[in-house]
């Protein structure tokens, strides 16, 4: 897998956008980002995945960069609720996605 | 969708007892993966089956472990022999085709 690097933690106020940055300066032209959550005591959770283009579903945005070497998922309101360690992922593109390589994450804590 | 299934969600054994998990994955998926989490780290890559055929195992995945699907549904994971380095969390994900993986919420094993 591609190597990303991410802050170790992040606070936030809670109503407030959280952004969380990721780098993958090595992603090759044909790998996705993937971005995984994992709250406490639970197994990670699917989140978001792109390519190129910036996507958004029910539960957040991902901005990716024109030169893919970096993302960014945002949560547009954050709750209490997301607080979670955020995994961001780039799966090898010489297999399908399943080896997922988690590595440490970002602690994100939303603050009342 | 009921989600991946897994049980126990917890098992205390002594060192030198066999214990076996199991994981029930979303009844429409063909693809089953086993993870590894230990304390402070991310989830690591142990196994992964399509239908009933174990494809690929990690180096992660010692002679003491086994992996079976054995009717393309559920799986099962063994340990004979356990010892107090595989304390750990054990997670399982199923997917169809391409698609994100769903995780379970995990078995977590204190070995004594």
């Amino acid at each position: 897998d591609a190597k990303t690097t991410q802050p170790t933690s992040m606070d936030c106020a809670e109503g407030r956008a959280a952004n969380l940055p990721c780098n993958h300066s090595t992603i090759s032209g044909n790998e996705y980002v993937y971005w995984y959550r994992q709250i406490h005591s639970q197994g990670p959770q699917y989140i978001i995945h792109g390519l190129k283009n910036n996507e958004t579903n029910e539960m957040a945005s991902l901005i990716i960069t024109e030169d893919r070497k970096s993302s960014t998922l945002i949560l547009p309101h954050a709750t209490l609720r997301d607080t979670a360690v955020y995994y961001c992922i780039v799966p090898h593109s010489g297999g399908s996605n399943y080896k997922l390589t988690f590595g440490k994450g970002t602690l994100l804590t939303v603050n009342p | 969708d009921t989600g991946v299934s897994q049980n126990p969600r917890h098992k205390i054994t002594k060192r030198g007892q066999n214990v076996t998990f199991r994981c029930d994955p979303i009844s429409e998926h063909n693809r089953l993966y086993w993870y590894r989490q230990t304390l402070g780290q991310g989830p690591e890559f142990l196994t992964y089956f399509q239908n009933e055929a174990q494809l690929e195992k990690s180096r992660l995945l010692s002679d003491r472990f086994s992996a079976e699907r054995p009717k393309g549904s559920f799986s099962t994971l063994e340990i004979q022999r356990t010892e107090q380095g595989d304390s750990a969390m054990y997670l399982c994900a199923s997917s169809s085709g391409t698609r994100p993986l769903h995780f379970g919420n995990g078995t977590r094993l204190t070995v004594t």
